[in-house]
């Protein structure tokens, strides 16, 4: 079955600190990945995709993230944490082009 | 292009009424998707539409909740009766089906449920 996992439901960073959260998938055919991000009271937003072009796919905000097939890994990055990085985020796996599978999502918090 | 739109935003009721909420989905998508997210359970989907088709209604909780999608412009989710542990953010996305298209979702901003 396909799922994702997310390592860590909060993660707190400081302010221009590297941001990390990291993103597990199991699927049994090519997936497609996708990380949203969901500021309070609002909808989710897609924030980076990877569709088996690049294995480094660039989003907004300056998040990037790596596909590795090998760890089975993608995992989210993002040089200088600001403050209004702070929001939740969620990895999801699409392995079937119609339904997307969403983690359990990370809380990211930034210290001043 | 307007997005996702969702009506109401918010809803406060009394256990045992009906709720209906509404969306409206990105014009030309032709998938559309009801999930429900709260502090417990986290984001879970209900029940998901192709061309107006329910393909997936395995996530509904039980038969108090029912779905439409009389055209490709609008969708309902109605609860009927309503009980507090309904109390929920409930969103609607929809994303295209098209070839060449990595079918990522666009999320509405969500109806919250307060069900007294």
């Amino acid at each position: 079955a396909q799922s994702v996992t997310q390592l860590g439901s909060h993660v707190s960073v400081s302010e221009g600190a590297l941001v990390l959260l990291r993103c597990n998938y199991s699927s049994s055919v090519p997936p497609y990945l996708f990380w949203y991000v969901q500021y309070p009271n609002q909808g989710l937003q897609l924030l980076l995709k990877y569709t088996s072009a690049a294995t480094l796919v660039k989003g907004i905000n300056g998040f990037e993230a790596e596909f590795k097939k090998s760890e089975t890994s993608f995992h989210l990055t993002k040089p200088s944490a600001h403050m209004s990085d702070a929001a939740e985020y969620f990895c999801a796996v699409s392995p079937l082009r119609d339904k997307i599978i969403f983690g359990s999502g990370t809380r990211l918090s930034i210290r001043p | 292009d307007a997005g996702v739109i969702q009506s109401p935003r918010h809803e406060v009721t009394e256990m045992g009424q009906e709720v209906t909420l509404r969306c409206k989905p990105i014009s030309g998508h032709d998938y559309l998707f009801w999930y429900r997210q709260t502090m417990m359970r986290g984001l879970e989907l209900l029940i998901y539409f192709n061309n107006n088709v329910p393909i997936d209604d395995s996530g509904m909780p039980e038969d108090r909740f029912s779905a439409k999608m009389p055209n490709a412009s609008f969708s309902t989710l109605k609860i009927q009766p309503s009980e507090p542990r309904d109390s929920a953010v409930y969103f609607c996305a929809s994303s295209s089906g098209t070839s060449g298209r990595s079918y990522e979702q666009y999320f509405g901003p969500g109806t919250r449920l307060t069900v007294t």
